[in-house]
């Protein structure tokens, strides 16, 4: 299958600050990607999809100004949590679909995020 | 109505059982079944996917779907040490939103030698 990197895979940070993260398809390129969420003991959500050259969507009740997504090639998107706060906390996990059947997704290794 | 039901477990088996993993869905939109394995702090691996009814075989797992019931299972046989994680079945309607799966909450799966 596909295979999804992401970059890094934990980050502690203060409240207010910025954090970034990466997700690279490796030897396929993804022109959509996908970044779910997953908080403790729950199931992954989508937050928001990633499209190459354009502008990122967004489920409903995601703020797009607090998540920032950029899709700068055809094999890198990136997730900015902008000034996050302890709410923000959770498993980042990013996506790419199968270069055959789209439907499938496959994922990367997942950012544990924690905001104190 | 949850759109994914899924037994949360936890379930413990001996090394060499059987397994079955259920999940059942209420959203007739759902047209591709999938399992994942999540190991701890992990991204979720694809096991299986499968979009049509009936058996699928991939060496000690098999997906079972039956679209009629909405319903589908996961059997593992000979279940192994490290098949112990949390398994998800997920679930996606296609065309547009292809990229957005539906997951069940989960199956936390023990085997002990």
């Amino acid at each position: 299958g596909a295979v999804v990197s992401q970059h890094p895979s934990r980050v502690i940070c203060k409240s207010g600050t910025s954090v970034k993260i990466e997700c690279r398809s490796l030897d396929f390129q993804a022109t959509t990607m996908f970044w779910y969420r997953q908080f403790p003991k729950q199931s992954l959500m989508l937050m928001a999809t990633s499209n190459e050259g354009s502008k990122a969507t967004y489920e409903q009740g995601v703020e797009k100004d607090k998540f920032l997504i950029n899709h700068a090639s055809l094999t890198l998107s990136t997730l900015t949590v902008t000034s996050a706060h302890p709410e923000d906390s959770s498993f980042y996990i990013c996506s790419a679909p199968g270069t055959v059947n789209n439907e499938k997704l496959f994922f990367g290794s997942g950012t544990q995020l924690s905001v104190l | 109505q949850k759109e994914v039901e899924q037994d949360p477990g936890p379930l413990s088996v001996p090394e060499g059982a059987i397994v079955s993993l259920n999940c059942t869905y209420s959203n007739s939109a759902f047209q591709y079944f999938m399992w994942y394995r999540q190991y701890s702090r992990k991204g979720p691996e694809l096991l299986m996917y499968t979009y049509s009814s009936g058996n699928k075989e991939d060496g000690r797992f098999t997906a079972q779907v039956d679209k009629s019931s909405k319903y589908i299972s996961l059997f593992i046989r000979d279940s192994q040490p490290s098949d112990s994680a949390t398994y998800l079945c997920a679930f996606n309607a296609g065309g547009t939103s292809y990229g957005k799966l539906t997951f069940g909450q989960g199956t936390i799966l023990t085997v002990h030698p």
